[in-house]
C-alpha cells in the first residue's frame, strides 16, 4: 500500500478556501487516492475519490497532477462545522482495506 | 440514502467478559470491514470479510476476536475475552465497488 503524507494540522477561517496536500510518491498505477472527514466520535465519511487530472462533486475538489505522485483537496468557502479530520488515503480499487495514517486536523475559526 | 448501522452506541463491560458488536452493513454491499479507533489515535483495519469469509486481518486480530455474518444482514464483531486496552471506538464499513461507508460506531469501555 502506498504511504501517504499529509500536514498533521491546518487553521483557516470561515469564508476561504482551503488547500490539503497530501504526497503519495510510491503510487502505484491501479490505486486509486480517496478522501474521507472525521468528526469527534463519528466514524469517517466519505468526501470524494479521483485517479488522474480533477474530480469536483457538491462538497470538494480533487486536484491530481500527471505525475500522480500527490493531490489537493480543495474545500472551497469553510464554515465552522469543517472544522474535523481530513484523511487522504491510497489504495487499489477492489478488496483492500484503508490504511488510515493521523490525518490532517483542519480547524476552521471565526 | 442508505447507511450503515452499528448497535449497540456505546457498551460497557468488565475486563475479560465477552463483548458482540453488531452492525448492519448497506444491503447491495459485498465487502465488509471492522476498524477500530482508540481514543485521540488513528483508525486502525481490523478485519475484511467477504463472500463469508475473512478476505484479510491485521496483527490486532488474534484469536480473541472473531466476526461473523449470520444471517443475511448482520454482521458481527466478537471479542471473547476483553483487555483494558480493547477500549476503543469500533467501526464496521461495507462497501460495494467503489467507496467504503463506515458506521457511527460503537464506543466500547472496559472496566
Amino acid at each position: 500500500l502506498a504511504k501517504t503524507t499529509q500536514p498533521i494540522s491546518m487553521d483557516s477561517y470561515e469564508g476561504q478556501e482551503v488547500n490539503i496536500t497530501c504526497s503519495h510518491n510510491n503510487i502505484a498505477t491501479n490505486d486509486y487516492i480517496t478522501w474521507y472527514q472525521q468528526f469527534p466520535s463519528q466514524g469517517p465519511r466519505f468526501i470524494i475519490q479521483g485517479y488522474k487530472t480533477k474530480v469536483t462533486n457538491e462538497v470538494a475538489s480533487l486536484f491530481i497532477p500527471a505525475d500522480r505522485k500527490s493531490s489537493t483537496l480543495s474545500l472551497p468557502r469553510v464554515s465552522l462545522s469543517d472544522t474535523a479530520v481530513y484523511y487522504c488515503l491510497v489504495r487499489p480499487t477492489y478488496g483492500q482495506n484503508f490504511v488510515f495514517g493521523p490525518g490532517t486536523r483542519l480547524s476552521v475559526l471565526p | 440514502e442508505p447507511e450503515v448501522t452499528q448497535t449497540p452506541s456505546h457498551q460497557v463491560t468488565q475486563m475479560g467478559q465477552e463483548v458482540i458488536l453488531r452492525c448492519v452493513p448497506i444491503s447491495n454491499h459485498l465487502y465488509f470491514y471492522w476498524y477500530r479507533q482508540i481514543l485521540g489515535q488513528k483508525v486502525e483495519f481490523l478485519v475484511s470479510f467477504y463472500n463469508n469469509e475473512i478476505s484479510e486481518k491485521s496483527e490486532i486480530f488474534d484469536d480473541q476476536f472473531s466476526v461473523e455474518r449470520p444471517d443475511g444482514s448482520n454482521f458481527t464483531l466478537k471479542i471473547r475475552s476483553t483487555k483494558l486496552e480493547d477500549s476503543a471506538m469500533y467501526f464496521c464499513a461495507s462497501r460495494s465497488r467503489d467507496e467504503q461507508y463506515f458506521g457511527p460506531g460503537t464506543r466500547l469501555t472496559v472496566t
